[in-house]
């Protein structure tokens, strides 16, 4: 499965829209952008995931670039319940994900 | 609606004891998991299982067993517990008919002393 790379850290402001990228260059055809999140140590938990087009979910919208070699989690309108690490992660939607360091979205008052 | 329990949540053993994670699902997914994951860092694969009878390894086996007698079930044994394994450890399982999406446990804090 391919690699993919974040920033390690964000801020955002509370009600503002919180875009979180993920580099994955080396993707291939058949895999698949999944986003997870998880706060504080809880389990984490899935947002939303994605191939080609565009989608959305009631939590966030996913956007991928045409090449497909980079990807945007957007919350959009982030509340300080979404601080938390976002994971970006391709898989070829096997049981072999690898997860990385993400990235740690400090949402501010 | 359970989705997937891990027990004990928390743990503390001696170097060399033996000790089991459990994990159940309510679901009827075929594929689990277990991952670890350190402080700062993120989760790394142990074992999976891709459904009853069937057990591979992950990224980082060493010290670790598993088995999958029914779908429901698949526990964790540390076989001869080092300070190495100090982590917390999430089960997960996953749903093929919703595009592998992984539902993980709540996590079992584990210290090994």
């Amino acid at each position: 499965d391919a690699k993919t790379t974040q920033p390690p850290s964000m801020d955002c402001a509370e009600g503002r829209a919180a875009n979180l990228p993920c580099n994955h260059s080396t993707i291939s055809g058949n895999e698949y952008v999944y986003w997870y999140r998880q706060i504080h140590s809880q389990g984490p938990q899935y947002i939303i995931h994605g191939l080609k087009n565009n989608e959305t979910n009631e939590m966030a919208s996913l956007i991928i670039t045409e090449d497909r070699k980079s990807s945007t989690l957007i919350l959009p309108h982030a509340t300080l319940r979404d601080t938390a690490v976002y994971y970006c992660i391709v898989s070829r939607g096997t049981y072999k994900y690898i997860f990385g360091t993400g990235t740690r979205l400090k949402v501010l008052a | 609606n359970a989705g997937v329990t891990q027990t004990p949540k928390f743990q503390v053993l001696k170097t060399g004891q033996s000790m089991t994670l459990q994990c159940a699902q309510d679901m009827n997914h075929e594929y689990m998991s277990w991952y670890r994951q350190d402080p700062g860092m993120g989760l790394r694969l142990i074992h999976y299982s891709v459904g009853a009878g069937i057990t591979d390894q992950g990224e980082v086996p060493n010290g670790y067993n598993v088995s999958r007698s029914t779908t429901e079930d698949f526990p964790l044994r540390l076989l001869s517990a080092a300070p190495s394994q100090t982590s917390v450890y999430f089960c997960a399982s996953q749903d093929r008919s919703s595009g592998n999406t992984i539902y993980f446990g709540e996590g079992s804090w584990l210290t090994v002393v």
